[in-house]
């Protein structure tokens, strides 16, 4: 069955320092993934997604991540983190043909410190 | 930016009452879903909508939920009977095609006491 996992459940930054958040998904064929923001109290923003052709995708707010069919990661980075950036993260991955459904990790909480 | 909407932003309901939640999808897509997410667990797909028909739902959406399409703008998710165990957030989101790119409305908090 197709799963993604989150291993962080919360991470603390600085805010300047760069991040990774780390995405991992099982699924047989190659999928659509996608990274999703949530900030407190509100709805789901897509960050960036990721089809097909280059590995590396960029998204808002100076956001990007690898695919890498070898690891069935999709990790998000960033060089530099703002205070803004404070929210929830969400992996996501889409299993179409058959299915149009996301499936969703179940987030990292990321805390950013002045 | 055209931008999936939701109402109500919030709602408390009687266990047992019925519910529906309403979402405007983006004008020109086609494709329609409800998610939920249960207060500190993850997102949850519920159901997709094409052609004025389901085109897949999970286990969590049983004949306690139906979804509608009324007119051409809104998409409906009405829940017959509620249980406490349906407090959660909801969320719409719409699709111009299959596999492309979901956009999430800001969801429906529902509470069920």
């Amino acid at each position: 069955a197709q799963s993604v996992t989150q291993p962080d459940i919360h991470i603390t930054v600085s805010e300047g320092a760069s991040l990774e958040l780390r995405c991992n998904y099982s699924y047989g064929a190659t999928p659509y993934l996608f990274w999703y923001v949530q900030s407190p109290g509100q709805g789901l923003q897509l960050l960036l997604k990721y089809f097909s052709g280059d590995t590396l995708v960029q998204g808002i707010k100076g956001f990007e991540a690898e695919f890498k069919r070898s690891q069935s990661s999709f990790n998000l980075r960033k060089p530099s983190v703002h205070w803004s950036d404070a929210a929830e993260y969400f992996c996501a991955v889409g299993v179409s043909y058959n299915t149009d459904k996301l499936i969703f990790g179940t987030g990292t909480r990321l805390q950013v410190f002045p | 930016e055209p931008e999936v909407t939701q109402t109500p932003s919030h709602q408390v309901t009687q266990m047992g009452q019925e519910v529906i939640l309403r979402c405007v999808p983006i004008s020109n897509h086609l494709y329609f879903y409800w998610y939920r997410q249960i207060l500190g667990q993850k997102v949850e797909f519920l159901v997709s909508f094409y052609n004025n028909e389901i085109s897949e739902k999970s286990e969590i959406f049983d004949d306690q939920f139906s979804v509608e399409r009324p007119d051409g703008s809104n998409f409906t998710l009405k829940i017959r009977s509620t249980k406490l165990e349906d407090s959660a957030m909801y969320f719409c989101a719409s699709s111009g095609d299959r596999a492309e790119t979901q956009y999430f409305g800001p969801g429906t908090r529902l509470l069920v006491l």
